[in-house]
C-alpha cells in the first residue's frame, strides 16, 4: 500500500504569507496526486489534480508542483478564508486510493 | 450543476443495521465512478470503496471490505452504504464523491451524512 506523508502536521501563518504544505508518497505516483482543502463542518473541495492542475474556480493563489515521490502545495499570498486542512490523496494503483494525515494551516 | 445529496444524520445503536444514500444530479450518473470516504471524529479522510453505477462495478479497501456494502441503483441516480452490524467504532462522517476518470481525483462532493453509533 502506498503511504503518504504531509508535513508539517501544522503551519501557522499570518494572512499575505506564503504557505508550503509538501506531501510525500512512499513509492512513485507518477503525478496521479491530487490536493484537497476542508474547512471545519464542511466537505473536502478539490483544488489540484494531476500534481500541478488547478480544478475549475479554484483561484491562481494555489498552485501544485513535483512528480514521482515529492509534491508541493504553495499558496502563494494567504487569504483569510484559506485557514483550513489541506489533505493530499494518491490513486496510482488503481482501484487504490490513499489520504494524507493532512496539514493544518492556522492563524499565527 | 452538478450535486451529491447525502441522507440526513443517524443514531443508530450497536447491532443495528443502516442504509445511508447519495443521489447525483446534474451529470450522467452512469458514467463516473462514486467513492465513499469516512472521517472519524478529529481525524484524516479514508477512502473506503468505489462503485461505478453503470454496471455496478465495486471495488473495496482491504480496511473496509467485509465491514460495508457499497451499492447503486441507476433508476434513481442513487449510491448506497450500508452496514448490517454498526458497532461504536463506525461513529463518523461518511462522504460520498464523484471521481473523475480524467482528472484521476474526487472533483464533487456530497455534505456527508453523521452516523453516530452509541448504546
Amino acid at each position: 500500500e502506498i503511504v503518504l506523508t504531509q508535513s508539517p502536521a501544522t503551519l501557522s501563518l499570518s494572512p499575505g504569507e506564503r504557505a508550503t504544505l509538501s506531501c510525500r508518497a512512499s513509492q512513485s505516483v507518477s503525478s496521479y496526486l491530487a490536493w484537497y482543502q476542508q474547512k471545519p463542518g464542511q466537505a473536502p473541495r478539490l483544488l489540484i489534480y494531476d500534481a500541478s492542475n488547478r480544478a475549475t474556480g479554484i483561484p491562481a493563489r494555489f498552485s501544485g508542483s513535483g512528480s514521482g515521490t515529492d509534491f508541493t502545495l504553495t499558496i502563494s499570498s494567504l487569504e483569510p478564508e484559506d485557514f483550513a486542512v489541506y489533505y493530499c490523496q494518491q490513486r496510482s494503483n488503481w482501484p487504490r486510493f490513499t489520504f494524507g494525515p493532512g496539514t493544518k494551516v492556522d492563524i499565527k | 450543476e452538478v450535486q451529491l445529496v447525502q441522507s440526513g444524520a443517524e443514531v443508530k445503536k450497536p447491532g443495528e443495521s443502516l442504509k445511508i444514500s447519495c443521489k447525483g444530479s446534474g451529470y450522467s450518473f452512469t458514467s463516473y465512478w462514486i467513492g465513499w470516504v469516512r472521517q472519524m471524529p478529529g481525524k484524516g479522510l479514508e477512502w473506503m470503496g468505489i462503485i461505478y453505477p453503470g454496471d455496478s462495478d465495486t471495488r473495496y479497501s482491504p480496511s473496509f471490505q467485509g465491514q460495508v456494502t457499497i451499492s447503486a441503483d441507476k433508476s434513481i441516480s442513487t449510491a448506497y452504504l450500508q452496514w448490517s452490524s454498526l458497532k461504536a467504532s463506525d461513529t463518523a462522517m461518511y462522504y460520498c464523491a464523484r471521481y473523475s476518470s480524467g482528472w484521476y481525483a474526487f472533483d464533487y462532493w456530497g455534505q456527508g451524512t453523521l452516523v453516530t453509533v452509541s448504546s
